[in-house]
C-alpha cells in the first residue's frame, strides 16, 4: 500500500459543483501539503499544515479550502468548481527528524476536470 | 517572497551526452534548495538537496548540482545521460525562516534521444 493515498484518482465534474479531494498518510508525518500541477507552471502550493490546528495558505489558496481532520488526513475542497481549476492535484507529507529539510513524499495525484 | 525560475521548459539531448538543467532562485535570505524528478505518470521524488556545507551535492544515479550563492543558482548536471533519465525535473526552494513552505519552479522536461 502507498504511504500517501489520494482519492479520487480521477474526477470529472461540472462548473459550480462542490468537490473534495482526500489525502491520507501512513508515514506519521506532521506536515501535509496540497499542490496543483499545470503544464508549464510546475507545482504551485495551495495550502500546507503543520498539525490539525495549524493551517497555512500557500501561493494560490483562493477558491480552495482545506481541513486537517487528523494527523493522517488532509482534505482539499473546491466549494464551487470552475474550469480553470482543472489540474493535477498532489498531496505531500514531510516529517520526522528532517521535518524542516527532508524529502516531501508525494501521493500519486488526483486529476480533476471541471467542465 | 521566494521564487524559482527554471530557464528551459524542454531540453532534448542524445543518449550518453552531458546535460545541464538550469535553476535560479530569488531570495534575500538563506535558503534550502532541492531537485525533484517526476517520471511519467508518477508523483515527484527527491533527487538531491543542498542544506549547507559543501556547495556540490550528488545523487545516487549520477546527477550533481552546485549551489552558487553569488549567482543565486542551483543548476543540475549529469556528465552522461541514459534513456531512463527521461523525466520532468523540478527545482524547489524554501527559506530557513519558513522551511515548511516549499516553492517549486515550472519544471524542465528532459527528453533523451537514442
Amino acid at each position: 500500500d502507498a504511504d500517501v493515498t489520494q482519492t479520487p484518482r480521477n474526477r470529472i465534474t461540472k462548473t459550480g459543483k462542490r468537490i473534495m479531494l482526500e489525502c491520507s498518510q501512513t508515514k506519521g508525518h506532521d506536515r501535509m501539503y496540497w499542490y496543483r500541477q499545470d503544464p508549464g507552471l510546475g507545482l504551485r502550493l495551495i495550502y500546507y499544515s503543520f498539525d490539525v490546528k495549524d493551517i497555512n495558505k500557500g501561493e494560490i489558496s483562493d477558491g480552495y479550502s482545506v481541513s486537517r481532520q487528523a494527523q493522517a488526513k488532509f482534505s482539499l475542497s473546491l466549494e464551487s468548481a470552475i474550469p480553470n481549476q482543472t489540474a493535477l492535484y498532489f498531496c505531500a507529507t514531510r516529517g520526522g527528524r528532517d521535518a524542516n529539510t527532508g524529502e516531501l513524499f508525494f501521493g500519486e495525484g488526483s486529476r480533476l476536470t471541471v467542465l | 517572497a521566494q521564487s524559482v525560475t527554471q530557464l528551459d521548459s524542454q531540453v532534448p539531448v542524445f543518449e550518453e551526452a552531458p546535460v545541464e538543467l538550469r535553476c535560479n532562485y530569488s531570495s534575500s535570505v538563506s535558503v534550502y534548495l532541492f531537485w525533484y524528478v517526476q517520471y511519467p505518470n508518477q508523483g515527484l521524488q527527491l533527487l538531491l538537496k543542498y542544506l549547507s556545507g559543501s556547495t556540490l551535492v550528488e545523487s545516487i544515479n549520477g546527477f550533481e548540482a552546485e549551489f552558487n550563492k553569488s549567482q543565486t543558482s542551483f543548476h543540475l548536471r549529469k556528465p552522461s545521460v541514459h534513456i531512463s533519465d527521461t523525466a520532468e525535473y523540478f527545482c524547489a526552494v524554501s527559506k530557513y525562516s519558513s522551511a515548511s513552505k516549499i516553492i517549486f519552479g515550472s519544471g524542465t522536461r528532459l527528453s533523451i534521444r537514442p
